[in-house]
């Protein structure tokens, strides 16, 4: 069984661009949960989506945003870049609500400059 | 509003000695407890929960933890480490009853196994 894939792995992009990550979770899967993780403020929780719908929100500004496809593939947006956005964003998925068993991808590591 | 807090930001062990990393939570509801491990340049995986019954949890690769209520405490042991057991490890929690999947993460601790 295939594993959370993200991607891209790495990128890097300049202050004030925008950026898209995507994520494809375990097959059956249909929570997805968005994690930002820096060495100064750790893991910090952005936001889940369950069946389309956004169930949970971190509290991170407008500028960090997503969704959730039909296939429950989601991706998370981060627009008008600034240097603290660099981080790794992790993507984690569930199979049901309320177990806090998650599946982590391996990332996506923004580099803003 | 939850938080964990992780004591010890950094553990040094030698191969086949134990490890213990504390934890310890705040919370105003009744919580799910987690410990997660993250090696080098990989994502989190999931070591062990506890949701309820037994206060001693046991996981994957030799690890357990005991959830301790009146503390508030989730501390997590290995009698003896391998130089494989080199990683992060983060204690998180997550509202009993609330819906979804969100974790409230401690800082973590960086265990550096010695041979």
């Amino acid at each position: 069984k295939a594993g959370v894939t993200q991607t891209p792995r790495y990128l890097i992009k300049t202050r004030g661009q925008q950026v898209t990550l995507s994520c494809s979770p375990i097959s059956g899967h249909r929570s997805v949960s968005w994690y930002q993780q820096t060495p100064g403020q750790g893991l910090q929780f952005l936001f889940e989506y369950f069946s389309e719908t956004q169930r949970n929100k971190g509290n991170f500004p407008g500028r960090f945003s997503g969704r959730q496809f039909s296939n429950s593939r989601s991706e998370m947006n981060v627009s008008t870049l600034e240097l603290g956005d660099s981080a790794l964003y992790l993507c984690a998925s569930s199979v049901a609500a309320n177990t806090g068993e998650l599946f982590f991808g391996e990332g996506s590591r923004l580099t803003v400059l | 509003a939850q938080s964990v807090t992780q004591l010890d930001s950094q553990v040094p062990v030698f191969e086949e000695a134990p490890v213990e990393l504390r934890c310890n939570y705040s919370s105003s509801v009744s919580v799910y407890l987690f410990w997660y491990v993250q090696y080098p340049n990989q994502g989190l995986q999931l070591l062990l929960k506890y949701l309820s019954g037994s206060t001693l949890v046991k996981g994957i690769n030799g690890f357990e933890a005991e959830f301790n209520k009146s503390q508030t405490s989730f501390h997590l042991r290995k009698p003896s480490v391998h130089i494989s057991d080199t990683a992060e490890y983060f204690c998180a929690v997550s509202d009993l009853k609330a819906a979804g999947n969100k974790l409230t993460f401690g800082g973590g601790t960086r265990v550096l196994v010695k041979p």
